[in-house]
């Protein structure tokens, strides 16, 4: 059954540094991998979405690449800013039109 | 705009009662959703359906309920054998089929008990 990781639980960083989330799986066979972000008692929001068949995706400032060989994917945002501050989850789907399965998610603050 | 639309958005829930919990979206998605979030858990799967009258048992189907009627709506009920239904409750579309795009979610219901 597949399991999926994002370490750390939590991350503090001053504005404007760059930063990388980490997140693993343990099966291979992923059909894609969804990078989301939520606030506070909200609802999730996509960022970004890899392929299987993909090595990475950009939007804007986020960056997410995905090793499928090492279960790896990362979530890269540059340039950090407050505003950035919010829980990210990463989820992998493992067939077509299947539900996701979900990391625990790192929660990210970022200071002025 | 599209989107799928959750309600109510706080929920109260006596000893012994059911409830239902909203979902509809407006994408025209074949596929929906109903995932879990409790603290430091994670989402959880409930119940999904990737078609009309057609649904299967997520991970943590016991003590809910779904009906797929109708296209647009996925409602969610919580009986009363859902000992511990306190939790951020969070409705979820897709495409479906082959379809390689992202879920879409709504803002979510967080129930609590009395």
């Amino acid at each position: 059954k597949q399991e999926v990781t994002q370490i750390p639980a939590a991350l503090s960083v001053p504005e404007g540094e760059n930063l990388v989330l980490n997140c693993s799986f343990t099966d291979s066979a992923i059909y894609n991998l969804q990078w989301f972000r939520q606030d506070p008692g909200k609802g999730l929001t996509s960022l970004l979405l890899i392929q299987s068949s993909q090595r990475e995706q950009t939007s804007g400032r986020l960056n997410a690449s995905l090793d499928k060989s090492s279960g790896r994917s990362t979530l890269y945002i540059a340039a950090s800013q407050p505003g950035d501050s919010a829980t990210y989850l990463c989820a992998s789907a493992n067939q077509a039109g299947t539900a996701l399965i979900f990391g625990k998610g790192t929660t990210l603050s970022v200071s002025s | 705009d599209g989107g799928i639309t959750q309600s109510p958005k706080y929920l109260f829930r006596k000893e012994g009662q059911n409830v239902t919990l909203s979902c509809e979206q407006n994408l025209n998605h074949d596929a929906m959703y109903w995932y879990r979030q409790d603290p430091g858990q994670g989402l959880r799967l409930i119940y999904y359906s990737q078609i009309v009258n057609d649904f299967q048992k997520g991970d943590i189907a016991e003590g809910y309920s779904v009906s797929r009627e109708k296209k647009e709506s996925f409602p969610l009920t919580v009986t009363s054998a859902q000992k511990n239904p306190t939790a951020f409750y969070l409705c979820a579309s897709a495409g479906g089929g082959y379809s390689n795009q992202p879920q879409h979610f709504g803002d979510g219901t967080r129930l609590s008990i009395l």
